[in-house]
C-alpha cells in the first residue's frame, strides 16, 4: 500500500458547486498534512496546512483530517473556474536523525485534476 | 519577491549528455529539495539538503548528483542523461523548525532526453 493514496480524477464540476477532494494515508506516525494546488505548467503552491486532526478553514477552502480513518479532505465551496487545477495532498514522511532532527520530507499523493466549468 | 528560481525552464538533451539544473532561493531557507514529477504521478524526492555542505538522498537519487555550497543555491547535476530522466523537475525550499513542512516550489524545469 502506498503511503498516500489519491484518486487522480479527473473531476469536472459546474461553477458554484461544492468540491470534495480526498486522500487516504497509511502511516499514522506523523501529523502534518498539506494541500498544494498546481496550475498547468506551474510549480505547486501551498494551499492549506494542518497539524493533527480536525478542520481548518481559509475562505472558501476547508481542510479536514480524520486520523481515526486516516482520511484527508479538502472542500471547496462556491467553486470558480479559477479553481481549475491539480490538487496534491501531502503529509510529512519518515524522519532521519542524522542532523539532529527531521528533514521535512513530504510524501505526495498523485494529485486530482479538477475542472470547474463556467 | 523572487522566491525559488529555477533555470532553465526547458531543455532537450541527447542520450549520454550531461547538464546542471540550477536552483536558487532568496528566503534564507535552510532546507532545499529536488523533486521530479512524471505525468499522472506525484512528486518524487530526488535529493535534499538541510544546509550548506549537507545533502542526502531521497527516494529516487540514481543518475543525479547535488551540491550545496551556499544557503541560496542547490544545483542538480544529471550525468549521462537517459530517456527515463525525461520529466519535470521542481526545486523547493523550506524554513527550519516546525515550518519545515511548508515547502515553496519553483516553476520547474521541463527536461526531455531523446
Amino acid at each position: 500500500q502506498k503511503e498516500v493514496e489519491q484518486d487522480p480524477g479527473p473531476l469536472s464540476v459546474p461553477e458554484g458547486a461544492i468540491v470534495s477532494l480526498n486522500c487516504t494515508y497509511s502511516n499514522s506516525a506523523f501529523q502534518y498534512f498539506m494541500w498544494y494546488r498546481q496550475y498547468s505548467r506551474k510549480g505547486p503552491e501551498l494551499l492549506m496546512y494542518t497539524y493533527s486532526s480536525g478542520n481548518k478553514e481559509d475562505g472558501r477552502f476547508t481542510a479536514q483530517v480524520d486520523k481515526s480513518s486516516k482520511y484527508i479532505s479538502l472542500f471547496i465551496r462556491d467553486s470558480q473556474p479559477s479553481d481549475s487545477a491539480t490538487y496534491l495532498c501531502a503529509k510529512d514522511g519518515q524522519r532521519k536523525k542524522n542532523y539532529g532532527g527531521s528533514q521535512g520530507n513530504l510524501i505526495f499523493g498523485k494529485g486530482t485534476k479538477l475542472s470547474v466549468k463556467p | 519577491n523572487a522566491g525559488v528560481t529555477q533555470t532553465p525552464k526547458f531543455r532537450i538533451l541527447k542520450i549520454g549528455q550531461s547538464m546542471t539544473l540550477q536552483c536558487t532561493q532568496d528566503m534564507n531557507h535552510n532546507y532545499m529539495y529536488w523533486y521530479r514529477q512524471d505525468p499522472g504521478m506525484g512528486l518524487k524526492l530526488i535529493y535534499y539538503s538541510v544546509g550548506a555542505g549537507i545533502t542526502d538522498k531521497g527516494e529516487v537519487p540514481n543518475g543525479y548528483n547535488v551540491s550545496r555550497s551556499t544557503t541560496e543555491d542547490f544545483p542538480l547535476r544529471l550525468e549521462l542523461a537517459a530517456p527515463s530522466q525525461t520529466s519535470v523537475y521542481f526545486c523547493a525550499s523550506s524554513p527550519p523548525g516546525v515550518a519545515k513542512n511548508i515547502q515553496y516550489f519553483g516553476a520547474g524545469t521541463r527536461l526531455s532526453v531523446l
